[in-house]
């Protein structure tokens, strides 16, 4: 079945650094894949999508590029500041997101002044 | 628009009691899911509607749970009898015709 592998965390950043965090997937057919954000105690948020291939998905600094040669979807930021602490999940549909969404396991993300 | 609103968002209730989460999606959109989220099993769909009725419920781990939605702006989620490994934060989502889910801000459930 469908299924998103991202890598393990916690990651623990400095200010201004970059930040990657990976993501691959396992599906049939042409997913729509997507980046989703949760603050503590708050629901998770999209914070970008793309709905295929070579697109690229951006939103607040963010980037994630679908590469379907090798089923990534890596989450980039070129500067992270404290307020991107939070926990990061990957994600994919086979409808665009109408249908269900298989969710990665999460990245904890913490960014220290 | 006020978002996907679930009551309540803490439930603390004793084992072999009957707990009903509640979830109001977002106006318009068609599709509703549930979600569990526990630290040691992250986000597991339980089950999710289409236009009101169940479309995927195999997620759902076990009779005692069960979910309804008798109209578009309203949907249950029910653990009878609950249990302490049902302790997790539950999630409703919401979504229209084309891509795009909106979350809740979740319901902690708590099993002593």
């Amino acid at each position: 079945g469908d299924s998103v592998t991202q890598m393990e965390g916690p990651v623990t950043l400095s200010e201004e650094a970059f930040l990657t965090i990976n993501c691959t997937y396992t599906a049939t057919g042409y997913p729509s894949l997507f980046w989703y954000v949760q603050y503590p105690g708050e629901g998770l948020q999209l914070l970008l999508k793309a709905t295929k291939a070579d697109d690229k998905g951006s939103n607040k600094g963010f980037e994630a590029t679908y590469r379907k040669e090798t089923t990534s979807f890596h989450l980039e930021k070129g500067s992270v500041q404290v307020s991107d602490s939070a926990v990061y999940f990957c994600a994919l549909s086979r409808q665009g997101g109408s249908e269900k969404l298989v969710f990665g396991k999460g990245t904890k993300l913490t960014v220290n002044p | 628009d006020a978002g996907v609103i679930q009551s309540p968002r803490h439930e603390v209730t004793e084992m072999g009691q009957e707990v009903t989460l509640r979830c109001k999606p977002i106006s318009g959109h068609n599709s509703l899911f549930w979600y569990r989220q526990t630290m040691m099993r992250g986000l597991e769909l339980l089950i999710y509607f289409n236009n009101n009725v169940p479309i995927d419920d195999s997620g759902m781990p076990e009779d005692r749970f069960s979910a309804k939605m008798p109209n578009a702006s309203f949907s249950t989620l029910k653990i009878q009898p609950s249990e302490p490994r049902d302790s997790a934060v539950y999630f409703c989502a919401s979504s229209p015709a084309s891509y795009g889910y909106t979350f809740g801000s979740g319901t902690r459930l708590t099993v002593v």
